[in-house]
């Protein structure tokens, strides 16, 4: 297909267990981002890569957190160490540009992931 | 604060055009209308976004006000599947934005 693909579609883990989450982007899109949704909550940004370079790694809430994209592609978002308020749906999204500014963000189904 | 506020829900017949408000009155020069939806156990879904003029796309209408403090997203002829919350979001065109949804609309369509 053509949008951004997540997998796995879920994780269901043992606490203190590492897990790696991955995203394909939309062909050619430059920018990715890494968000995480609780249940009933908002949007939480957490990584944004411009190419294979991360300028903004604000939103990532510990050093048990850990992103990196190769190739301008593909992108990894690993957990260590997973504590039960992990728990969530991380969700990633990607965009192009175009002479105009930035295109608009879209995502992909995300992976829910649960710790138990 | 909120730059954007919505009503929390909404119901429409199905068939029927659904009007979804939008009130953005301390909107600044440079950010954008954007609109995106997100169905249940599904990622957000990117709808349309405008600056000031009119938007029309194959999903939905983007309508917003000349002084551009509101505007109202519409889906002409709403389905089943169009149940969903709906969020209307400021994003400015000067760098990569960090999207942030509010509690949004909740659209339920009737059969």
């Amino acid at each position: 297909g053509a949008g951004v693909s997540q997998s796995p579609s879920n994780k269901v883990t043992e606490k203190g267990k590492d897990v790696e989450l991955r995203c394909d982007p939309i062909s050619g899109h430059t920018a990715l981002y890494w968000y995480r949704q609780s249940l009933g909550q908002g949007l939480e940004f957490l990584i944004y890569f411009q190419g294979n370079s991360a300028p903004d790694k604000s939103g990532l809430p510990s050093d048990r957190f850990s992103a990196e994209r190769t190739g301008g592609s593909v992108s990894t978002l690993t957990i260590q160490r997973t504590q039960q308020e992990d728990s969530a749906v991380y969700l990633c999204a990607s965009s192009g540009r175009d002479r105009g500014g930035n295109q608009p963000q879209h995502f992909g189904d995300g992976t829910r992931l649960s710790i138990l | 604060d909120a730059k954007t506020t919505q009503p929390p829900s909404m119901d429409c017949a199905e068939g029927r055009a659904a009007n979804l408000p939008c009130n953005h009155s301390t909107i600044s020069g440079n950010e954008y209308v954007y609109w995106y939806r997100q169905i249940h156990s599904q990622g957000p879904q990117y709808i349309i976004h405008g600056l000031k003029n009119n938007e029309t796309n194959e999903m939905a209408s983007l309508i917003i006000t000349e002084d551009r403090k509101s505007s109202t997203l519409i889906l002409p002829h709403a389905t089943l599947r169009d149940t969903a919350v709906y969020y209307c979001i400021l994003i400015s065109n000067f760098g990569n934005e960090k999207l942030t949804f509010g509690t949004g609309t909740r659209l339920t369509i009737i059969p």
